[in-house]
């Protein structure tokens, strides 16, 4: 079956301090990977994705992911959080096969300590 | 330009009404989303559009909901005889096309009393 496990439900980390935030997935197919970030009453935001190529992807506000299929990982870091950083990030993968239906995570609430 | 934008940002609502959801998607997109997010939860896919069709109803949850899009634009979720359990964010994202990304619009939040 097709999933996506986020094993970390809320994590606490000093501003200042870096930061990783689990991902895991069953997939079937080749998959594309995604994180998203939702902050207090925002929609989601797109932070990176993964579709092929280079398996460490830049993305938005200093975030990064590395792809390691041999792990069926994508953990999301990032080098020195700042208070703004604190939201729900949700991991999420697809297929090109099955890209109307993308699985998404449970969700990571990240908290940012002074 | 714009971004997915939906209607109303709240609604309550009493148990056994009917509601309707809008979601305008972004200009030229032709996939087009719906998603339940529960409290605390995770998203939860419902129904996916490309163009006018519907070829995945796969994730609503019962014969109450039902969904349309018109003119290859707005989208409309309707939950008949609402239940408690509905209360919910609903959110509708946009894509160009088959496999890319999706964007989000700000959600409804439905509350069935």
């Amino acid at each position: 079956a097709q999933s996506v496990t986020q094993p970390d439900i809320h994590i606490t980390v000093s501003e200042g301090a870096s930061l990783e935030l689990r991902c895991n997935y069953s997939y079937g197919a080749t998959p594309y990977l995604f994180w998203y970030v939702q902050s207090p009453g925002q929609g989601l935001q797109l932070l990176l994705k993964y579709f092929s190529g280079d398996t460490l992807v830049q993305g938005i506000k200093g975030f990064e992911a590395e792809f390691k299929r041999s792990q069926s990982s994508f953990n999301l870091r990032k080098p020195s959080v700042h208070w703004s950083d604190a939201a729900e990030y949700f991991c999420a993968v697809g297929s090109y096969s099955s890209a109307s239906k993308i699985i998404f995570g449970s969700g990571t609430r990240l908290s940012i300590r002074p | 330009g714009a971004g997915v934008s939906q209607s109303p940002s709240n609604k309550v609502t009493e148990k056994g009404k009917d509601v309707e959801l809008r979601c305008d998607p972004i200009s030229g997109h032709t996939a087009l989303y719906w998603y339940r997010q529960s409290l605390g939860q995770g998203l939860e896919f419902l129904i996916y559009f490309q163009g006018n069709s519907a070829p995945d109803k796969s994730g609503l949850p019962s014969d109450r909901f039902s969904a349309e899009r018109t003119g290859g634009s707005v989208s409309t979720l309707t939950i008949q005889r609402t239940q408690q359990e509905d209360s919910a964010v609903y959110l509708c994202a946009s894509s160009l096309g088959y496999s890319d990304t999706q964007y989000f619009g700000p959600g409804t939040r439905l509350t069935v009393l």
